[in-house]
């Protein structure tokens, strides 16, 4: 069946690092896939999408980029600051399905 | 402003009794959503629901019951059956089930304590 898989946290960083969150899936189809951003004690917020190769999502300078060949969408961004501390769920949805495939979680810790 | 709203934010329960969780959403939106979170751990479908009147089971749906009589309305009742009911319960909304348009809607969460 389908799945996500991302990198395992805690992520430790400080202000202004470069940010890196591994995530790859498997799939039947050809799914859109997201990142969700969770603070402490919210429900999930919408962060980026893709749906289709090669698209970049993008949104408050976090990036991914949907890699057909490797399966991947691994978020990016250049400088993260103090407020970025959350956790970042990778998912994926297929054409045609009602589920979303969510994975694990990566916790961000930002110190200042 | 449009949202999902879930209530309460906090909720204990003596084991052996039944709890409501309120979802509410004035998006419009056709497919709503249960899921649980425990800690450190991503988030496990409970129940969906693609239109009013009809639900499916999730990959957890035992101990578990919804009804969906309005659109703007999911809650989700815990049972007594649910053997381990402590957890971070999230309600969402998408427009539809396919593809992009299941970019999901998050209400803010209820934390669920069995005393």
């Amino acid at each position: 069946g389908d799945s996500v898989t991302q990198m395992e946290g805690p992520v430790t960083l400080s202000e202004e690092a470069f940010l890196t969150i591994n995530c790859t899936y498997t799939a039947t189809g050809y799914p859109s896939l997201f990142w969700y951003v969770q603070y402490p004690g919210e429900g999930l917020q919408l962060l980026l999408k893709a749906t289709k190769a090669d698209d970049k999502g993008s949104n408050k300078g976090f990036e991914a980029t949907y890699r057909k060949e490797t399966t991947s969408f691994h978020l990016e961004k250049g400088s993260v600051q103090v407020s970025d501390s959350a956790v970042y769920f990778c998912a994926l949805s297929e054409g045609g399905g009602f589920k979303t495939i969510f994975g694990a979680g990566t916790r961000l810790f930002v110190k200042a | 402003d449009g949202g999902i709203t879930q209530s309460p934010k906090y909720l204990f329960r003596k084991e052996g009794q039944n709890v409501t969780l309120s979802c509410e959403q004035n998006l419009n939106h056709d497919a709503m959503y249960w899921y649980r979170q425990d800690p450190g751990q991503g988030l496990r479908l409970i129940y969906y629901s693609q239109i009013v009147n009809d639900f499916q089971k999730g990959d957890i749906a035992e101990g578990y019951s919804v009804s969906r009589e309005k659109k703007e309305s999911f809650p989700l009742t815990v049972t007594s059956a649910q053997k381990n009911p402590t957890a971070f319960y999230l309600c969402a909304s998408s427009i539809g089930t396919s593809g992009s348009y299941n970019e999901q809607f998050f209400g803010p969460g209820t934390r669920l304590t069995v005393l």
